[in-house]
């Protein structure tokens, strides 16, 4: 099992980057890495994924280093509108469907 | 409307009944997935499947049983639900097996009394 982690909680002011690392020693071959937001009483929303170096989209930027043993989400100029809990996952629906793990995420609070 | 959607939203019951939860998908995607949210905690997947009539389990199928009989519907029954069932339900499909963008649904919150 492809289990991630990442820091329980973070926090950090308005016009600010933040940075979230999720570690993720055991990443097989074919695992993608995909980045979730979550507000309170709604489902997961799709971030970004990446399977290795940097993909970047309009709302963030993804870094996997070489060796995909950890990745690293970045969100430029947060606002108070992007707190809310971030999950890490790895996995490879096609291959290990089963194995998809959300884990506790990352609770990112902005203040003002 | 085109989306992912989950009835009920909210649903009180006791132990012991049989409950189902429904998800509907237009967008006619392969993959569907269930998964349960405890207060607090991160999504575990209940059971997931690639294509109609084929199913499998997750991470915590155990008092699950979940059907496939058409490609936009992906039904998920307590058969006796206990307590420890109580929880917030996610539904979720996935377009292309390549691709792990998983759309959730708005979730349904269930109280097993």
């Amino acid at each position: 099992l492809a289990k991630t982690t990442q820091p329980i909680s973070m926090d950090s002011y308005e016009g600010q980057e933040v940075n979230i690392t999720c570690s993720h020693n055991n990443i097989a071959t074919n695992d993608y890495i995909t980045w979730y937001q979550q507000f309170p009483s709604q489902g997961p929303r799709f971030i970004i994924q990446g399977y290795k170096t940097k993909v970047t989209n309009e709302v963030a930027s993804l870094f996997i280093p070489a060796d995909r043993k950890s990745s690293t989400l970045s969100l430029p100029r947060v606002s108070l509108s992007d707190t809310a809990v971030y999950y890490c996952l790895v996995g490879d629906i096609a291959s290990s469907a089963s194995k998809i793990i959300f884990g506790s995420g990352t609770r990112l609070s902005i203040r003002p | 409307d085109a989306g992912i959607t989950q009835s009920p939203r909210y649903k009180i019951t006791e132990t012991g009944r049989q409950v189902t939860l429904m998800c509907h998908q237009t967008w006619s995607h392969s993959y569907m997935f269930w998964y349960r949210q405890d207060l607090g905690h991160g999504l575990r997947l209940i059971y997931y499947s690639a294509a109609a009539d084929i199913t499998d389990k997750g991470e915590v199928p155990d008092g699950y049983v979940v059907s496939r009989s058409k490609t936009e519907n992906f039904p998920l029954t307590l058969e006796s639900a206990t307590r420890s069932q109580t929880s917030v339900y996610f539904c979720a499909s996935s377009e292309r097996a390549s691709d792990n963008e998983q759309f959730f649904g708005p979730g349904t919150r269930l109280t097993v009394l």
